[in-house]
Formats: structure tokens, C-alpha cells, sequence
């Protein structure tokens, strides 16, 4: 089963209107967390947003929020007023213990963003 | 700017060959950690080292090796070159052995080719 599925392969948004990119995970573990990293045509890949397991509010950083919805098993990024630079490709990826004193990271297979003028 | 620089940027050589792809991490980071992005498996975890020592190990091939540096820089060996080890390959650096807020950085990649 996938641990992190992200369903969109492609969207697109005009500029200045705001966009949400799915992201459902998969885990038994109490204590995990939640990323969404960014990677432009240009190969980087941008750290955005963290978002804790534990954590009762949803993250946010400056444009971008997390819509956590632990019950669902759900953490999707909302990207407001887009801008033609967040054209990119998005990937959600979630951190869950791997042995004891040990993590690894698992990212789904992203979402790519085009926003358009 | 991550912090996190990763040398060549671009490799290109042919199948049978060793090549090494080097990655200094952010200031302050103790964790490295080496990911292959390909077009069609994704982005995956190869191999995790904090502060010298090996931390977790992911779908690495026996192929492949990697060392952490006293200076906190890594190294990744791909030997033995096959086609399908063509991808992009990064380096990601995180302060800690992971969990808590622990956040991963990556740096700009490799891009690997093999002919």
C-alpha cells in the first residue's frame, strides 16, 4: 500500500487565486510528521512546510498552509494568491519511525503545478 | 540557498564505471542523508549517516556505498554503472538523527547520466 498518495498529477491555477494539493498518508505510528517540499524545473527541491503529528493548529509559512486532518489521515498544502513562480512540481512526504532511535522519510510521487497569467 | 552543496552537477559516464558524488551538509547538521529521484521510481531513501556513523538504510544497492566524513561531509560511491542508474541524485542535511522537527534541506542534486 502507498504511504503517502498524492492523486493529482497535474493542476492548474490562475495567478492570484489560492490552490490545494492533496496529500493522504498511511501509518500506524503516533508520532510522525508531515513535509511538503517544492521542486522547480531547475531540479532543487525547497523545503515549504512542517507539520507534526502532535501539533493542534496547522502550520503555516507565508503563503503556504497545511490543512492537517489527522482523522482522515490527510495534509494538504494550500498555496494562496499563486504567483507564476510556484510553478513547480510538489511533493508531500511524511517522516514515521523506521527502527527504534531511527526515521525514515517517505515522499509521495508529487503533483505538478502550473499557474497561469 | 539550502546550505547544503553537492558536487559534480552534472556526471555522464558509461555503463561499468565508478563514479563518487560528494555532499557537504549545512552548517550545524549532523545527518546526511542520500536520495535517488528517478522518472520512474520517484524520489527514494538510499542512506542515512549521523555525525560518521551509518543511521538508517534504505533501498541502496549492494552497488552502492557511502561514508560520512569527519568533517560532516558524505560521499557516495556508485560502482559497476548500469543504465538504470541514471537519476538525479541528492544530498539532504538535518541537525539531528531525525524525529521531533527535525527538517531535511537538500541540496541541488546530481544528475547522473550513464550511456
Amino acid at each position: 500500500a502507498q504511504k503517502i498518495t498524492q492523486t493529482q498529477p497535474g493542476m492548474f491555477v490562475q495567478e492570484k487565486e489560492a490552490v490545494t494539493l492533496d496529500c493522504t498518508y498511511d501509518t500506524s505510528d503516533q508520532s510522525y510528521g508531515l513535509f511538503w517540499y517544492k521542486q522547480p524545473s531547475s531540479g532543487e527541491m525547497i523545503f515549504l512546510i512542517y507539520q507534526g503529528s502532535y501539533d493542534e493548529q496547522n502550520a503555516t509559512e507565508g503563503r503556504y498552509s497545511l490543512n492537517f486532518q489527522k482523522a482522515r489521515k490527510s495534509a494538504n498544502l494550500v498555496i494562496s494568491a499563486s504567483q507564476l513562480g510556484d510553478s513547480a512540481m510538489y511533493f508531500c512526504a511524511m517522516r514515521e519511525v523506521y527502527t527504534s532511535g531511527t526515521y525514515k522519510y517517505i515522499f509521495g510521487t508529487g503533483t505538478r503545478l502550473k499557474v497561469l497569467a | 540557498d539550502s546550505g547544503v552543496t553537492q558536487t559534480p552537477k552534472h556526471l555522464i559516464t558509461a555503463t561499468g564505471q565508478r563514479v563518487t558524488l560528494r555532499c557537504s551538509p549545512r552548517s550545524g547538521d549532523l545527518s546526511v542523508y542520500w536520495y535517488q529521484q528517478s522518472l520512474d521510481q520517484g524520489l527514494q531513501f538510499l542512506i542515512q549517516y549521523y555525525n560518521g556513523e551509518e543511521r538508517a538504510k534504505g533501498n541502496i544497492l549492494e552497488r552502492f556505498s557511502a561514508q560520512q566524513f569527519p568533517d560532516l561531509h558524505s560521499e557516495l560511491n556508485l560502482s559497476s554503472l548500469e543504465l538504470g542508474d541514471s537519476a538525479l541524485y541528492f544530498c539532504a542535511s538535518s541537525p539531528t538523527p531525525g524525529g521531533g522537527t527535525d527538517t531535511q534541506y537538500f541540496g541541488p542534486g546530481t544528475r547522473l547520466t550513464v550511456l
